[in-house]
């Protein structure tokens, strides 16, 4: 497709459950970027991928949270244990450019809901 | 020191008429300034960007402002349309460096016909 692609679009899970969202790419991109945007808030980031490599994973919350991208195109958020906090929308965002936040395209994002 | 404050909240503008958003950051290492647009159930499109080596640049109907000295920059909408009725996030980031993009709080802009 022409933009990032995130699935699926909506999650619920009970609390405990373990969840896996996927985002994949535009074609070629070296960076991508995780965000988690709680309502009415702005964009948090959470960690970064330079192709297959995990280069910053500082805003993960907890060791809970897990990401991945072996082949250096599609990406994996795993959450372990979800909780209530957990509850927001996951971003997804690849730029053709690396070591950079610049020109950023964003997938529509999966809006998880833990109950 | 990395936090980014965004005003106002919430905005109601008139068609015709100029939308003004506000941000002020504290670290002065930030040196890339976006202002992205989210409509409901998508993600934030990038909208107009600048660096801290001019004070304004403008891309259509929309202008960023940009106060080195105060540590502030402004998105200017001129000539506001309903379809421009949004949330609005300000961010700040290190170019060049794959440090996240630190986003606002956001402002959602609503202009009436």
């Amino acid at each position: 497709g022409a933009g990032v692609s995130q699935s699926p679009r909506y999650k619920v899970a009970k609390r405990g459950q373990d969840v896996a969202l996927r985002c994949d790419p535009i074609s070629g991109h070296v960076s991508l970027f995780w965000y988690q945007q709680a309502l009415g808030q702005g964009p948090e980031f959470l960690t970064y991928f330079q192709n297959e490599a995990q280069l910053d994973k500082s805003g993960l919350p907890s060791d809970r949270f897990f990401a991945e991208r072996p082949e250096g195109s599609v990406s994996t958020l795993k959450i372990q244990r979800t909780q209530q906090e957990d509850s927001a929308v996951y971003l997804c965002a690849s730029s053709q450019y690396p070591a950079t936040n610049e020109k950023l395209f964003f997938g529509s994002g999966t809006q998880l809901s833990v109950l | 020191q990395q936090q980014v404050k965004q005003s106002p909240q919430s905005l109601i503008v008139q068609k015709g008429g100029i939308s003004i958003i506000n941000c002020a950051y504290e670290n002065t290492a930030f040196d890339y300034f976006p202002w992205y647009q989210q409509f409901p159930g998508k993600g934030p499109a990038l909208l107009i960007a600048i660096r801290p080596d001019v004070s304004e640049k403008k891309e259509g109907r929309f202008t960023i402002s940009f106060n080195k000295s105060a540590k502030q920059f402004s998105l200017h909408i001129m000539d506001s349309q309903p379809g421009d009725s949004a949330t609005y996030f300000c961010a700040a980031s290190i170019w060049g460096n794959t440090d996240k993009l630190i986003f606002g709080t956001g402002t959602r802009l609503q202009v009436f016909p």
